[in-house]
């Protein structure tokens, strides 16, 4: 059983440019959370995901971040005109039910860098 | 979420058990305390958790206060690969990650 996977393992985009961020969760996972951890930080929720459904935003920011989780495929972290702020470790951990106990796995992470 | 505070650092020698405490004054009758490590540069890794009763598990104990107020995570003969950092957090069951973890406790075992 593959753990969560996420993918490109590092990301170098130009300020304005667009970044995507994928995440494939543990087989059988509905449930998805995108964190961000700026350097020399813990890990900041940003979003929680169901199959086709944001759950709760609430860590996202405002603008030019989206994120995703269809009904086929992987979860996408969209953040569009990127800035230098942005730069920071992405992670993504995946969940079974809501309704156990349970333990988020997480993935190896995304390195986005801004030049 | 409760907030939970904890020391930046220790150490521990090599072979010896390393305690690590949290304190977590705030937490609600159904929270959880979850314990969960980043090794550098990798993704957290779930270690335990527990409610009110002391847990343990392959990798560790997690002994919690009566109060609920405080725990202490035992990895009881901690070896090289062990060295990263060791966030304690506290959140409700049935899976939602909606916290945020702290800056955590860099662990360094030394040989």
């Amino acid at each position: 059983n593959a753990g969560v996977m996420q993918n490109p393992r590092h990301l170098v985009r130009r300020r304005g440019q667009e970044a995507r961020l994928r995440c494939s969760p543990m087989k059988g996972h509905s449930h998805v959370y995108w964190y961000r951890q700026l350097p020399e930080e813990g890990l900041k929720f940003m979003v929680y995901l169901q199959k086709e459904n944001i759950i709760d935003e609430s860590g996202m920011p405002k603008e030019r971040f989206s994120a995703e989780f269809p009904k086929e495929g992987p979860s996408i972290l969209r953040i569009q005109q990127v800035v230098r702020g942005d730069s920071a470790a992405y992670f993504c951990a995946s969940s079974p039910n809501w309704d156990r106990v349970t333990e988020a796995f997480f993935g190896q992470g995304t390195r986005l860098t801004v030049v | 979420d409760a907030k939970t505070t904890q020391p930046p650092s220790m150490d521990c020698a090599e072979g010896r058990a390393a305690n690590l405490p949290c304190n977590h004054s705030t937490i609600s009758g159904n929270e959880y305390v979850y314990w969960y490590r980043q090794i550098h540069s990798q993704g957290p890794q779930y270690i335990i958790h527990g409610l009110k009763n002391n847990e343990t598990n392959e990798m560790a104990s997690l002994i919690i206060t009566e109060d609920r107020k405080s725990s202490t995570l035992i990895l009881p003969h901690a070896t090289l690969r062990d060295t990263a950092v060791y966030y304690c957090i506290v959140g409700n069951s049935g899976g939602y990650q909606k916290v945020t973890f702290g800056t955590g406790t860099k662990l360094q075992v030394i040989p």
